[in-house]
């Protein structure tokens, strides 16, 4: 079945450095889209991507989609404390699949 | 409009209880999938439904089963509970099938002891 990876894990980052998660699908996807999920709470949309090389910006969040439509970035510039949770891509094709997150920590 | 509720938000049982969660989809949205989250899994889907019927199952067992309603509300149940069930379950609504954004509710917490 489909499967949707991404990494890393878990990542550390200085308040103020950058951060960016990957996001690669093993099946070609219609389209992908990002979600948030603060500690203790639930996931929140954040975009869709639809077209092959999209890339979307949102303030400091850069989102990208791969040119085959199989990967996915997510980056974010300068990060804050309040970027702080855990960051899912989620794939669709046929059905939507999340991917395993990145659980983003800062150290002020 | 009002969110996705689920109830209860917090639930104990023990091992070989059966459990039933809610879930009452955004005014409108047709459809609600069912996540199951535990911190070493991950987001693992469950079960779509769309005008109260399974569109979608994921890799789980027949203890896990669903139901939605005419009003769009839907309910799953989890059978002959094990310790490994433990975990946040997550219902999402969306206005009808396909790649919409899914809107969460804010779980239902179950603890099996």
């Amino acid at each position: 079945g489909q499967q949707v990876m991404q990494i890393p894990q878990y990542q550390h980052v200085q308040e103020g450095e950058d951060f960016t998660t990957y996001c690669n699908s093993s099946t070609t996807l219609s389209n992908i889209q990002w979600y948030k999920q603060r500690p203790g709470g639930h996931p929140v949309f954040l975009i869709q991507l639809v077209k092959s090389g999209e890339v979307k910006k949102q303030k400091r969040l850069t989102f990208q989609f791969g040119e085959a439509k199989k990967n996915s970035s997510l980056h974010i510039t300068a990060t804050q404390t309040t970027d702080v949770g855990t960051y899912f891509c989620a794939g669709y094709h046929e059905k939507l699949t999340f991917g395993t997150g990145t659980r983003l920590t800062i150290i002020p | 409009k009002a969110g996705v509720t689920q109830t209860p938000r917090y639930l104990i049982k023990t091992r070989g209880q059966q459990v039933t969660l809610s879930c009452s989809p955004i005014s409108g949205h047709r459809s609600v999938s069912w996540y199951q989250q535990t911190p070493g899994q991950g987001l693992q889907f469950l079960f779509e439904y769309f005008s109260e019927t399974q569109r979608n199952k994921g890799n789980f067992p027949g203890r896990f089963s669903g139901r939605q309603f005419s009003n769009s509300r839907s309910e799953m149940n989890v059978s002959t509970l094990e310790l490994g069930d433990s975990a946040l379950y997550l219902c999402a609504s969306t206005p009808g099938q396909g790649p919409y954004e899914q809107y969460f509710g804010p779980g239902t917490r179950l603890t099996v002891t």
